[in-house]
């Protein structure tokens, strides 16, 4: 059993490009999120999916958008990348809103 | 605001050695607090679940307490391993939804 698997491990990005994050699971979990983690701060939630076909807004969403097309898929998209979203993005996933979170390995993503 | 305090910032014990970690929490309604452990560069690892009406989980050589009428809660490690080296991150849910507040994490380093 996979888990949750994410896709890039690590990318380099110029400023001003379009960038989408993979996230797949495979537990068949309804809800699905995104955090974002950089030192100091504790993790923040950018968007969530209760269930597929439904997305809504996190603490931190502007600059990222969302898309829950089927149960298994949760890509997170930045439109124009700006050096502030340089962080590490963990997709985690539960099995009711109310579940215990299973976190992937995360993105390291560097804008620059 | 909900807020998740976590000490100390950091900690450097000998393997074999035991520690506590400290959380305190101002997150309400209070639906219950886990604790995580989160290994360099990996997404975080649930180690215990506790509700408003457990005082003490262990999992293993972790044991967990909680006070909710101190809002407070302790992770205690036992005889460490060079492996428990990690950040471990307090995180309340709150109600019964989705929202959940981390703490910034106690990184812990583990020395033979």
């Amino acid at each position: 059993i996979a888990g949750i698997t994410q896709a890039p491990t690590s990318q380099i990005l110029a400023a001003g490009r379009r960038m989408t994050l993979r996230c797949t699971q495979d537990m068949r979990h309804n809800a699905m999120y995104w955090y974002r983690q950089d030192l100091g701060l504790g993790l923040r939630l950018i968007h969530y999916s209760n269930t597929a076909g439904t997305t809504g807004k996190g603490e931190v969403p502007d600059g990222y958008s969302v898309s829950r097309a089927n149960t298994d898929d949760f890509p997170l998209t930045l439109a124009s990348a700006v050096p502030s979203q340089t962080s590490v993005y963990f997709c985690a996933s539960s099995q009711g809103v109310a579940d215990t979170q299973y976190f992937g390995p995360g993105t390291r993503l560097t804008v620059l | 605001k909900n807020q998740v305090e976590q000490s100390p910032q950091s900690l450097i014990i000998l393997e074999g050695k035991n520690c506590t970690l400290q959380c305190n929490y101002t997150v309400s309604p209070f639906s219950n607090l886990r604790w995580y452990k989160q290994d360099t560069g990996r997404g975080p690892v649930s180690l215990t679940i506790m509700t408003f009406s457990e005082n003490t989980k262990s999992n293993g050589r972790y044991t967990a307490t909680l006070d909710a009428d101190t809002k407070q809660s302790s992770l205690h490690i036992t005889a460490s391993q060079l492996s428990d080296s990690a950040s471990y991150i307090c995180v309340v849910r709150e109600g019964s939804n989705y929202k959940l507040t981390f703490g910034k994490g106690t990184l812990l380093t583990v020395n033979p």
